[in-house]
């Protein structure tokens, strides 16, 4: 019962251009989205996250967006870098619990 | 100046065997987590503690037994070790009491674990 799923398990794309991750959920009740970066060997550091009261998040080059009527969202890079190769996991939360369900992730690479 | 940190970083050990992994974050938050993460590259949590009192437990063997000797610490501690679980494992931590889905969760570079 995989309620976070990343379909793309790799993704790669040239340097300078956009990075479009994404990521579908089916449980109505998550209303927090989050997206880390995992490298080899380290553990997942948070990039960006979304409340289900937006469609839309910006930092920096990083933007998410929300589609809730398709349980939908996306992480955009642009313009992507060499340093932006990782793997991307897509989590979910809910109010009132402490749990984050995570997707499988995608794995990103950037050619220079 | 590492926010959250694991020992060991590798764990390599024989089935039947028992073995701990140990959690600190210097951050001052109040929750800390355990998640593993299995050959699939499922990240799942396990447990999570706020304030030395556990509030999760998920549907996991009860070989696993954390155990939060103060609000800094969460160590996992594995009986009787299967070959199934073999995994890496992270440690997290997040700043609130309250179940807030805006706690971000930092997490620990993962221990290795593998069961001969």
């Amino acid at each position: 019962d995989q309620q976070v799923k990343q379909n793309s398990p790799s993704l790669s794309v040239q340097e300078g251009r956009i990075s479009i991750l994404n990521c579908d959920y089916t449980n109505s009740m998550f209303d927090y989205f989050l997206w880390y970066k995992k490298y080899p060997a380290e553990g997942p550091t948070f990039l960006i996250s979304i409340s289900s009261i937006k469609d839309k998040n910006e930092d920096g080059r990083f933007t998410v967006f929300l589609n809730k009527s398709a349980k939908h969202l996306s992480l955009h890079i642009v313009p992507s870098q060499p340093g932006d190769s990782a793997v991307y996991f897509c989590a979910a939360s809910r109010s009132g619990t402490y749990k984050y369900i995570f997707g499988t992730g995608t794995r990103l690479k950037v050619l220079a | 100046d590492t926010a959250v940190s694991q020992t060991p970083k590798y764990l390599v050990t024989q089935m039947g065997n028992d073995k701990s992994i140990k959690c600190e974050q210097n951050l001052g938050h109040d929750t800390m987590y355990w998640y593993k993460q299995d050959s699939k590259k499922f990240l799942k949590i396990m447990f999570s503690y706020n304030n030395k009192e556990l509030i999760i437990n998920e549907t996991v063997p009860n070989r696993f037994s954390p155990k939060s000797p103060d609000k800094a610490h969460l160590n996992l501690h594995i009986n009787s070790l299967e070959l199934g679980d073999s995994a890496v494992y992270f440690c997290a931590s997040s700043p609130h009491r309250v179940a807030d889905p805006t706690d971000t969760q930092y997490f620990g570079p993962g221990t290795r674990l593998t069961v001969l």
